[in-house]
């Protein structure tokens, strides 16, 4: 199964800065049609999780331009360019290239300094 | 608007069983392969178990493998987990995922639906 690590595992924000988040996967996340299945996930504190980007870098509809994805291969990154207070949460990558499983990475929680 | 409603959770003995289900509303159901992701307290996400839109394909992480049964029935646009053999570790909150299949991700969640497993 492919494994997904995150880092920061807790990433303490000022609103209005920059905050990135790592993703790394055991195995290269391209398929064989050259597309890339790897997605970010957001969970609010009492929520339930909330796509925000999938295939590396295509944001979801209602998704502020403030996130964006970036990566290939087994290194991406979520960035978010000026964090916003209502951004505070647990952040999930997960790969959708090797299933079964779809495997999640451990979280990243977001929250303000 | 898209909807997905679980139901039939609670606090079940080891050993017991359990029927979840969830009512999807504002989509073609029977389009839509589905799945259930679980999270157990304070943990993270779990891909369960997945099914294609005509029942033709199913999918289950090893960890349930032999115990869960999922389901649907594209008629009362409704997907099923049947849990049986249920142990501590089960213990979670079930959610009802629609996927995209052109993502190979999961675009829409049910709100979830707690699952205890303890004597």
């Amino acid at each position: 199964d492919v494994v997904l690590t995150q880092s920061p595992l807790s990433l303490p924000v000022t609103p209005g800065q920059p905050a990135s988040i790592s993703c790394r996967s055991s195995q290269s996340l391209l398929y064989s049609d050259g597309n890339t299945y790897l997605s970010w996930f957001q969970q609010r504190p009492g929520q339930s999780p909330r796509r925000l980007i999938y295939k590396v870098s295509i944001r979801d509809s209602g998704v502020p331009d403030r996130f964006s994805g970036s990566g290939s291969g087994t290194d991406f990154t979520l960035t978010i360019s000026s964090v916003a207070a209502e951004d505070v949460g647990v952040y999930y990558c997960m790969q959708g290239t090797h299933w079964p499983p779809f495997t999640f990475g451990p979280g990243t929680k977001v929250d303000i300094k | 608007e898209v909807q997905l409603v679980e139901s039939g959770g609670g606090l079940v003995q080891p050993g017991g069983s359990l029927r979840l289900s969830c009512a999807a509303s504002g989509l073609t159901f029977s389009r839509y392969w589905m799945s259930w992701v679980r999270q157990a307290p304070g943990k993270g996400l779990e891909w369960v178990a997945n099914i294609k839109e005509d029942d033709g394909e199913i999918y289950y992480v090893d960890s349930v493998k032999g115990r869960f049964t999922i389901s649907r029935d594209n008629a009362k646009n409704s997907l099923y987990l049947q849990m049986n053999s249920l142990r501590a570790e089960d213990t979670a909150i079930y959610y009802c995922v629609k996927d995209e299949g052109a993502t190979m991700s999961f675009d829409y969640w049910g709100q979830g639906v707690l699952v205890t497993v303890s004597s």
